[in-house]
């Protein structure tokens, strides 16, 4: 069935840039999502790509996707403390369901 | 404001009381689902919805029923609730390619 991986933790210094990395199984997607989850909030989406795209920039967010080797990864440059969350990669389903990876915290250190 | 909302947004039940977490949307949006979100599980989808009075089933739809009788509603049912279904929940409505996620109710059941 289809699936999303990404590590579990990532621990960065501020002002470093993170980089969450994400692999998928399903070579059909058409879009790929970045979602971001604050303590004790919802889920916010931050950024999606087209599956004809290999880079999108936004601001300090940029997402690489390699379609070939069914990689996504969302780069954070000049990471603050209000960046710590847990990050999710997702893709849409044959149902149109998201299917998300497990999410990966991100910890910034001062 | 366009949004998702959801109620309670923290429950606390005993085994076998059946309850309703409702989650209404202000967009129009004819596909709305509902998410579980467990510790090292990442975000699974129970149920979803293509429109009024069409609803099925998601990854994990065991011990959980929803009903689509008008386009912005969308309730999830635990008709009888066990420890196994605490959880953080959360409601979506979708438009085209995007998402829209509720705030979460947390569940526990005791």
């Amino acid at each position: 069935g289809e699936d999303v991986e990404q590590s579990l933790f990532l621990s960065v210094r501020e002002g470093d840039s993170s980089v969450i990395n994400c692999t998928y199984t399903d070579s059909s997607s058409t879009y790929l999502y970045w979602y971001k989850q604050e303590p004790g909030a919802g889920l916010q989406l931050l950024t999606y790509i087209f599956s004809n795209m290999d880079m999108k920039q936004d601001q300090r967010l940029t997402v690489l996707l390699n379609k070939k080797d069914k990689h996504l990864s969302l780069r954070i440059a000049d990471t603050q403390t209000g960046d710590s969350a847990i990050y999710f990669c997702a893709d849409i389903g044959s149902q149109g369901n998201l299917i998300f990876g497990k999410g990966t915290k991100l910890s910034v250190k001062p | 404001e366009a949004q998702v909302t959801q109620n309670p947004r923290y429950l606390i039940t005993v085994t076998g009381k059946k309850l309703t977490v409702t989650c209404s949307q202000n967009m129009n949006h004819e596909y709305m689902s509902w998410y579980r979100q467990d510790p090292g599980l990442g975000l699974r989808q129970i149920y979803y919805s293509m429109n009024v009075e069409v609803t099925d089933k998601g990854d994990v739809p065991e011990g959980y029923k929803v009903s689509r009788k008008e386009k912005r509603n969308f309730p999830l049912i635990l008709e009888s609730p066990s420890p196994n279904q605490t959880s953080l929940y959360f409601c979506a409505s979708r438009l085209g390619n995007t998402q829209y996620f509720g705030p979460g109710t947390r569940l526990t059941v005791l």
